[in-house]
């Protein structure tokens, strides 16, 4: 399968703990996203990148998250001491430029206990 | 914010009946998205139409854009039972930000066998 995959798809951890995500994109895109989901809404833009470099970091993500995407391939999301407000969905999107359709991976569930 | 409203937030209709859902958004586009999201198979790119054409098909699906009433429409004809799931626009600005898409709350689309 070559589409974007996400690890690990469920993640349970308590309150004040850190935890990372990774997401393994399309190898020939060069733009990936990060959003989150929420129950009953829509996934929310949290970051981009196009390679290796961060181009733009929501105001939804406090100093608590942390995005890597060291030599342009994969990514990881890092959060730092939870709290039960993170507890939603991790989507990782790649894309190839000039604005096409984005395709998106099984996405991470986050519960903080 | 060029966040796409979808609506009706929920539509219940019978096999085989068209389904229509609407979109509106705020400011000028690049172009518009429609995904699909089901708990099988996560957010599924369905179809882009820019913003110079005015209608669009895919399969079953049809695409209609009036950027003059900053507007889009999405019509699955001779719904299945596998139609069932959530449908979002993702309109995709026009400007610097060309890259990030911004999700309404969607359209729970419900097919009866």
């Amino acid at each position: 399968d070559t589409g974007v995959s996400q690890d690990p798809r469920h993640k349970i951890t308590k309150r004040g703990q850190n935890v990372t995500f990774r997401c393994d994109p399309i190898s020939e895109h060069n733009r990936l996203y990060w959003y989150r989901q929420t129950l009953g809404q829509g996934p929310e833009f949290l970051t981009y990148f196009q390679n290796e470099a961060q181009l733009e970091k929501s105001r939804l993500l406090s100093d608590r998250f942390s995005a890597e995407r060291p030599k342009g391939s994969f990514s990881t999301l890092e959060i730092q001491r939870t709290e039960q407000g993170d507890s939603a969905m991790y989507l990782c999107a790649s894309s190839l430029p000039h604005g096409g359709e984005q395709f998106f991976g099984p996405g991470t569930r986050l519960t903080v206990l | 914010s060029q966040q796409g409203e979808e609506d009706p937030q929920a539509l219940s209709i019978q096999e085989g009946e068209n389904a229509t859902m609407n979109c509106s958004y705020k400011t000028s586009i690049n172009n518009l998205q429609w995904y699909r999201q089901n708990s099988g198979r996560g957010l599924v790119h369905l179809i882009l139409i820019r913003s110079n054409e005015r209608e669009k098909h895919s399969g079953r699906l049809r695409v209609t854009l009036d950027t003059s009433k900053k507007s889009s429409s999405l019509l699955i004809t001779a719904s299945r039972a596998a139609d069932t799931a959530s449908y979002f626009c993702a309109p995709l600005n026009s400007g610097g930000s060309n890259y990030k898409l911004t999700f309404g709350k969607g359209t729970l689309l419900t097919v009866n066998p």
